[in-house]
């Protein structure tokens, strides 16, 4: 079983920050969060990952909470193009990646 | 820099054929994970692979399924005798030694077994 808790959907106006929740209250101290999303069956596209500190790329920012239960994945400047499913997952090592059911997230125009 | 590269993109076989599935890793990954997507359902963890060797093969079925990842060349993903119930999109991850072993995903291959 997945060991996050995400809303199963949510919407977003085009232009707007997409910030998606994340509960993982029972991460160990070695685990990472990650973040991906799967457009429309395509292969899922990694966004990001972070341990402790917040994180920024080209494509989101990722803020994990002081106590590492929570983390909040930003698209800030969402677009028609984000509509996807986005996984969060944590995981350790080189270990599988076990996805639940993620949010679908649909960017309205 | 190529990504993840995945051939065929799409394979159909008749029932009872065999299908092999291609995957070829990102440069310098020697780690490759195979997933299967079921029509309308989340994705799931086949096997996982190194260089020569069957590190997890958890998610993959007893019977009809293998995989290899050999010293040369691409992983390959074997479904013998397939049945209908194998038509799926299979997805293949590649990582290299970084400390999160970020995995990146290929484009996949639609198996249609008729």
């Amino acid at each position: 079983d997945a060991k996050t808790t995400q809303p199963t959907s949510m919407d977003c106006a085009e232009g707007r920050a997409a910030n998606l929740p994340c509960n993982h209250s029972t991460i160990s101290g070695n685990e990472y969060v990650y973040w991906y999303r799967q457009i429309h069956s395509q292969g899922p596209q990694y966004i990001i990952h972070g341990l402790k500190n917040n994180e920024t790329n080209e494509m989101a920012s990722l803020i994990i909470t002081e106590d590492r239960k929570s983390s909040t994945l930003i698209l800030p400047h969402a677009t028609l193009r984000d509509t996807a499913v986005y996984y969060c997952i944590v995981r350790v090592g080189d270990d599988k990646i076990i996805f639940g059911k993620g949010t679908r997230l649909h960017i309205l125009p | 820099n190529a990504g993840v590269m995945q051939n065929p993109r799409h394979l159909v076989r008749r029932r009872g054929q065999e299908a092999r599935l291609r995957c070829s890793p990102m440069k310098g990954h020697s780690h490759v994970y195979w997933y299967r997507q079921l029509p309308e359902e989340g994705l799931k963890f086949m096997v996982y692979l190194q260089k020569e060797n069957i590190i997890d093969e958890s998610g993959m079925p007893k019977e009809r399924f293998s995989a290899e990842f050999p010293k040369e060349g691409p992983s390959i993903l074997r479904i013998q005798q397939v049945v209908r119930g194998d038509s799926a999109a299979y997805f293949c991850a590649s990582s290299g030694r970084t400390a999160a072993y970020e995995q990146y995903f290929g484009p996949g291959t639609r198996l249609t077994v008729t």
